[in-house]
């Protein structure tokens, strides 16, 4: 399966609690984004490059890593960040492949 | 205002072909690799293939690569993806999008069901 692991599957926070989501990717040198996508809706573009906000994305998030292994954060959990997120890898073979999916639920 | 908005989905009999159509606005369609993505009911995202500029290279998921032909037309700014001998298991909502590193927008999505 052309899927990439994510932790956790499932996650619930609090309001304010700090939210990890990871995901690894399946070989070095790729572009990582995520998605985010709110039940019922099409998924957005949330973070592009790694790090990069999607236009309209609270700065409590944040984008990292490196290698084979990368991160969303949200450093303080708001309501309206209940969602599940998708990691997405780019530019190797095949060219994209999404994760598994993380969904956040509210606490 | 850029959109992506899908067409032709609906219900279709199991080894039946369907056509689904993807009108573009609010960008160069011309200057991007487009692409089509689909969901199943209640799972997670699958990316089925993508197509460049100018159609000369178009590259699928593998296990894909033979039940779609992914098409677009610059002059009608309108992205193609035919589907054959459909099974139960292509019941999916499928998502029209574009792509510059990856996925960078979506459309709302077509729902196909395959089902006698």
């Amino acid at each position: 399966d052309n899927v990439l692991p994510q932790s956790p599957t499932t996650v619930a926070a609090s309001p304010g609690e700090k939210v990890t989501i990871t995901c690894h990717a399946s070989s070095s040198g790729i572009y990582m984004n995520w998605h985010q996508q709110k039940s019922g809706t099409s998924p957005k573009l949330w973070i592009f490059d790694t790090s990069k906000l999607a236009s309209g994305v609270p700065d409590r998030f944040s984008g990292s890593g490196s290698g084979t292994s990368y991160s969303l954060t949200i450093n303080t959990m708001e309501t309206e960040d209940a969602a599940t997120y998708y990691c997405q890898q780019c530019c190797t073979n095949p060219p994209i492949t999404f994760g598994a999916g993380t969904k956040l639920e509210l606490k | 205002e850029m959109k992506l908005v899908e067409s032709g989905g609906g219900l279709v009999q199991p080894g039946r072909s369907l056509k689904l159509s993807c009108a573009a606005s609010g960008f160069s369609f011309n200057d991007y690799w487009m692409g089509w993505v689909r969901q199943a009911p209640g799972k997670g995202l699958e990316w089925i293939g993508e197509i460049n500029q100018d159609s000369s290279t178009i590259k699928f998921s593998p296990p894909l690569k033979d039940k779609f032909t992914i098409s677009r037309d610059n002059a009608q700014k309108t992205l193609y993806l035919q589907m054959n001998k459909l099974r139960s298991e292509d019941t999916a909502i499928y998502y029209c999008v574009r792509e510059d590193a990856g996925v960078d927008f979506w459309g709302q999505g077509v729902m196909v069901t395959v089902s006698s």
